[in-house]
């Protein structure tokens, strides 16, 4: 059973299209989270979310928006695409707020390519 | 805002070696650490976490890692690595109290020879 799915797995577009990766979690969790990692694995921080909370990295352009539709999906949208979006974009999700000692679960990944 | 730097960015063993991967995180506060483990195409898996009491702390697989406060540290421990270690390894803090904002150090690979 997958814990934290992504779809799709691999993604390939022009630049200036916009794409969406979708994100859903069946652990019953309340925060759902997304990541870039860059060419050089360092792992980004860029949404967090509860139903009650967006929080936003000030460094993401907000080309980049996340979208929940239920408490189980974050998807993240994504407008006029740059060559600078390649990369690995992970989901995860962690139980309710806490200290911040919840585990984060992670997703597969989704691999971004654009031309 | 907290920091976290890996020096090593890739180590290279040989099968029954000792490891220790070193993880040194900037942050004036209480903070959680975490070690995360990323095999060859798959996602993050957590292998161990410290959140309070004993420093040494002891997670899957065999490793163990050992928070030292003094040093602002969080090195990773096994004391005899098997091939199927060769992974990417991420140190990760958060603020006690934090909304969650866990930040990530750059990686180490690990690769074990047979």
């Amino acid at each position: 059973d997958t814990a934290v799915s992504q779809t799709p797995k691999y993604l390939v577009t022009q630049m200036g299209n916009d794409k969406s990766i979708k994100c859903e979690q069946n652990l019953g969790h309340d925060t759902m989270y997304w990541y870039k990692q860059d060419s050089k694995k360092f792992l980004k921080i860029m949404f967090s979310y509860n139903n009650k909370e967006l929080i936003i990295n000030e460094t993401v352009p907000n080309r980049f928006s996340p979208k929940s539709p239920d408490k189980a999906h974050l998807n993240l949208h994504i407008n006029s695409l740059e060559l600078g979006d390649s990369a690995v974009y992970f989901c995860a999700s962690s139980p309710r707020r806490g200290e911040g000692q919840e585990t984060q679960y992670f997703g597969p990944g989704t691999r971004l390519l654009v031309l | 805002a907290q920091s976290v730097s890996q020096h090593n960015h890739h180590v290279i063993l040989s099968e029954a070696a000792s490891l220790e991967l070193g993880c040194n995180y900037s942050y004036g506060g209480t903070v959680n650490l975490f070690w995360y483990v990323q095999y060859p195409g798959q996602h993050l898996q957590l292998l161990l976490k410290y959140f309070s009491g004993d420093p040494l702390v002891k997670g899957i697989k065999g490793f163990e890692a050992e928070f030292i406060k003094s040093k602002f540290s969080f090195n990773l421990r096994k004391p005899s690595v098997q091939w199927s270690d060769t992974a990417e390894y991420f140190c990760a803090v958060n603020a006690r109290g934090s909304a969650r904002q866990l930040t990530f150090g750059s990686g180490t690979q690990l690769t074990v020879l047979p």
